[in-house]
């Protein structure tokens, strides 16, 4: 069965305290691997796509890399602004369409 | 930002009666999509659109309806609304199924109660 789970459900970080948000999962035949970030009340805002093994995505303090197994999300010196939810969605063919199949997220809280 | 509204932003309703939701878009993108999104639960795929009249179900399209009369519209109905289907519903929107333009661009969400 094609299941995507993310790793911690919640983090509380420290200003400037660099950490790493896990997803890993299992598909039949990848398609691509999509990062979002969620605000409380807002809809997902995308922020990466990352389709093959050993390719690497940046932006600004974040910085996501995949494996044939994870992907992780790397945060640099986080600033508060950073606080948010971060999904995880993998892209794969299933039951005729292609299909995106997301993680439930990562609370993600920086305090000053 | 993705040009994505969806209205109503909030509605409470009762019990057995019916209920549509709108999705607009300005992008002139092919592909719409209705999620659900759920405490503890990922974001799930309600129905989706690949067309004007073409739809297809997703993975928990149980007493949902949708309908697509103009590229830029995308209707979601809940033909007799359950106090199960309290959930914040978002619309998304890609050029796309494949080909590296797959991303899907989200709304901002439809905040539904059931009583």
């Amino acid at each position: 069965e094609d299941q995507v789970t993310q790793s911690p459900e919640a983090l509380r970080l420290q200003e400037g305290e660099s950490s790493s948000l896990n997803c890993s999962y299992t598909v039949s035949g990848l398609r691509g691997l999509f990062w979002y970030r969620q605000d409380p009340g807002k809809g997902p805002e995308f922020l990466f796509t990352l389709y093959s093994a050993g390719e690497e995505k940046e932006k600004e303090r974040l910085k996501a890399t995949l494996t044939k197994k994870e992907s992780f999300l790397h945060i640099t010196a986080p600033k508060p602004e950073d606080s948010a939810t971060y999904l995880c969605a993998v892209q794969a063919w299933s039951g005729g369409y292609n299909k995106l199949i997301f993680g439930a997220g990562t609370r993600l809280a920086v305090h000053p | 930002d993705a040009g994505i509204t969806q209205s109503p932003r909030h509605k409470v309703t009762e019990t057995g009666t019916p209920v549509t939701l709108r999705c607009h878009q300005t992008e002139n993108h092919r592909y719409m999509y209705w999620y659900r999104q759920d405490p503890g639960h990922g974001l799930r795929l309600i129905h989706y659109s690949y067309g004007v009249k073409d739809t297809d179900k997703g993975e928990v399209s149980d007493g949902y309806s949708v309908s697509r009369s103009k590229t830029e519209d995308f209707l979601l109905t809940l033909e007799s609304a359950t106090s199960s289907q309290t959930s914040v519903y978002f619309c998304a929107i890609s050029p796309s199924a494949g080909g590296h333009q797959e991303t899907q661009y989200f709304g901002p969400g439809t905040r539904l109660l059931v009583l």
